[in-house]
């Protein structure tokens, strides 16, 4: 049982190359959560998903795009990056309202 | 903005000492949890209070919370070196769907 995994763990990116940030897991898990960690920030949602097939904007969504694949996968996108998005990316899952949240490992993005 | 602001930002104690880590948030909420983050990992979740309750324990964490203050507050007992990491607090909202708001973070340094 893996949890929630997070390819790739790093990554750089020149300024306005696209990439896509995938999320899994195999938890049945109905949410998923797309954050970025900025130091002296804390977590900031980016995008989320309530359930398979519905996407919603969080607090930072602007720059990104998301796709909710199937109940299993969430990928967050950037079609043109730019520095302000180096970062480290956290995917998390929820089975339902009111439960804990089960958190990925980190993909770490440096835009140069 | 972000819903939650821990305080203090940073503390630092002697391996065996307790631990307190305040939370304070500024809307009304379903539930509270605590999350713990060691270096370079993702966020692993501690314990989840509902706005119904007062006070929860598990193993060596105690939480409160005082929903007419808008606070919470985390502590860790007889503190070990293991201990070390970054503690969040997460307020949860139902708006359609659950969204967890982090703050942004405690930085808790246990000396052996």
């Amino acid at each position: 049982n893996a949890g929630v995994t997070q390819t790739p763990k790093f990554q750089v990116l020149k300024t306005g190359q696209s990439m896509t940030l995938q999320c899994a897991q195999d938890m049945n898990h109905n949410s998923m959560y797309w954050y970025r960690q900025d130091p002296g920030m804390g977590l900031r949602l980016i995008y989320y998903s309530a359930s398979e097939g519905t996407t919603d904007k969080g607090e930072v969504p602007n720059g990104y795009n998301v796709s909710r694949l199937n109940k299993r996968e969430f990928s967050l996108r950037l079609e043109s990056a730019a520095p302000s998005q180096t970062s480290v990316y956290f995917c998390a899952s929820i089975i339902s309202r009111g439960a804990e949240a089960f958190f990925g490992q980190g993909t770490r993005l440096t835009v140069v | 903005s972000q819903q939650g602001e821990e305080d203090p930002q940073a503390l630092s104690i002697q391996e065996g000492e307790n631990a307190t880590m305040n939370c304070s948030y500024k809307t009304s909420i379903n539930n509270l949890q605590w999350y713990r983050q060691n270096s370079g990992r993702g966020l692993v979740h501690l314990i989840l209070i509902r706005s119904n309750e007062r006070e929860k324990h598990s193993g060596r964490l105690r939480v409160t919370l005082d929903t007419s203050k808008k606070s919470s507050s985390l502590l860790i007992t007889a503190s070990r070196a293991a201990d070390t990491a970054s503690y969040f607090c997460a307020t949860v909202l139902f708006q359609g769907a659950q969204k967890l708001v982090f703050g942004q973070g405690t930085r808790l340094t246990i000396n052996p």
